[in-house]
């Protein structure tokens, strides 16, 4: 299995809603990411997960807050959202980079958000 | 610091003509480079990486990508266009090791005409 698999496709949310993403891998990757993406704009990291703990976090506003269960599973709980966070989430993995190998994404296809 | 800048935000090629899409790098060392290409409304796909091995490095799809550390440039290639090819196409840059942030470039459309 070489794949991110990232549910729902599309999500329709009001400003009041408490929503969430989902994102599954089961390559045996230990760090995994959520990006944001405008559209006709590269995608933004939000943030990282290493060994299921946070190690990165791009200053993301609260209303955001990601939850890393297990070694092969992301979530992204949403709540008060506003319409500008309208985007696609995109989730990725990597293998651990050793000290002598590049940190290759493998990307999900992405959740399109709306926020109403 | 590590940027990456590519020089078209638009290319437009007739299907069965060469495809060149250009990108630049800085870094203070020798980084990793890669190409993602992303269809409307999908993820983004891993073309190609070039990590200090061969500097010219072939992908998939029959895309390739040139080295060249003199020009600071890893430019991406292909032979023939087809229709399936048009896409957005990122550069990234990222560091040799660990999972710190990779630098996307703002990305080019390529649009392939009949």
């Amino acid at each position: 299995d070489t794949e991110v698999t990232q549910t729902p496709k599309h999500l329709v949310m009001g400003m009041t809603n408490k929503k969430s993403l989902k994102c599954e891998q089961h390559m045996g990757h230990r760090a995994m990411y959520w990006y944001k993406q405008k559209a006709k704009k590269p995608p933004e990291l939000m943030f990282v997960y290493s060994y299921e703990k946070l190690s990165i976090n791009e200053s993301v506003p609260s209303r955001f807050s990601p939850e890393c269960p297990n070694s092969s599973l992301l979530n992204l709980h949403l709540h008060a959202l506003q319409p500008e966070d309208s985007a696609l989430y995109l989730c990725a993995s990597s293998q651990e980079a050793s000290s002598s190998g590049a940190n290759v994404l493998t990307f999900g296809a992405g959740s399109r958000l709306t926020v109403l | 610091a590590q940027s990456v800048t590519q020089l078209d935000s638009h290319v437009s090629v007739s299907e069965g003509t060469p495809v060149l899409l250009r990108c630049n790098y800085s870094s203070s060392y020798s980084p990793s480079l890669f190409w993602y290409v992303q269809h409307p409304n999908k993820g983004l796909q891993l073309l190609l990486k070039y990590t200090s091995a061969a500097t010219l490095v072939k992908g998939i799809n029959g895309f390739e990508a040139e080295f060249k550390k003199s020009e600071t440039s890893f430019h991406l290639t292909k032979p023939s266009a087809h229709m399936s090819d048009a896409a957005e196409y990122f550069c990234v840059v990222s560091p040799r090791a660990g999972f710190q942030k990779l630098v996307f470039g703002t990305g080019t459309r390529l649009l392939v005409s009949p």
